[in-house]
């Protein structure tokens, strides 16, 4: 039973084009968030969100924009491709720490996407 | 930047105890110290956490030293399955805060 997923699996591209990664959850957290893994296996957030809102945004080029249509999806959409881009991508859940659910932050993370830009 | 300090690189036989040391020396009093794991071409996957007190898991123990400037991953017993990049890393424990991993310690297991 998938509690994190995350479609493409790989995605392989040229640049300057528009791609989306997709992220559901069935954990039924109210905070997801999303990840970039480096070749050099550096994992660093990129935007976290808690109900649907925003809640941390890192230093991320504009040309990726995060949308959260309901708790259970975030979805990762990025414009205008760079060879920078390349990596793999995380999609990851877990109940909001301090919340009423619990005092800390055990995250799942999703299986990963391989994004090549070419 | 993951402010730890963990070797590259560790190995170990098979059903022997094995020892992570991480060095977290710059933590400030409320950060909690939290352990993943990442087994080849999987997503990372939660270990344990802990705060001051040693702290054990049917996964593993987290030895943390008295004046939270370094902790220890403790496998017990580790198996082939056990062979992962471990990272350990700081985490306000509140929020919506993410993690921040670095390089990790790949460990090895022999049979």
């Amino acid at each position: 039973d998938t509690a994190v997923s995350q479609t493409p699996k790989y995605l392989v591209t040229q640049m300057g084009n528009d791609k989306s990664i997709k992220c559901e959850q069935n954990l039924g957290h109210d905070t997801m968030y999303w990840y970039k893994q480096d070749s050099k296996k550096f994992l660093k957030i990129m935007f976290s969100y808690n109900n649907k809102e925003l809640i941390i945004n890192e230093t991320v080029p504009n040309r990726f924009s995060p949308k959260s249509p309901d708790k259970a999806h975030l979805n990762l959409h990025i414009n205008s491709l760079e060879l920078g881009d390349s990596a793999v991508y995380f999609c990851a859940s877990s109940e909001l720490a301090g919340g009423p659910k619990g005092s800390y932050n055990e995250q799942f993370f999703g299986p990963g996407t391989r994004l090549t830009v070419l | 930047d993951a402010k730890t300090t963990q070797p590259n690189s560790m190995e170990s036989n098979e059903e022997e105890p094995v020892h992570l040391p991480c060095n977290h020396s710059t933590i400030s009093g409320t950060d909690y110290i939290h352990w993943y794991r990442q087994l080849p071409s999987q997503g990372p996957e939660y270990v344990i956490h802990g705060l001051t007190s040693n702290v054990n898991n049917r996964m593993a123990s987290l030895a943390i030293a008295e004046d939270r400037k370094s902790s220890t991953l403790i496998l017990h017993r580790a198996t082939l399955r056990d062979a992962a990049v471990y990272y350990c890393t700081r985490h306000s424990g509140g929020g919506a805060d993410g993690l921040t991993f670095g390089k990790g310690t790949h460990l090895i297991i022999q049979p």
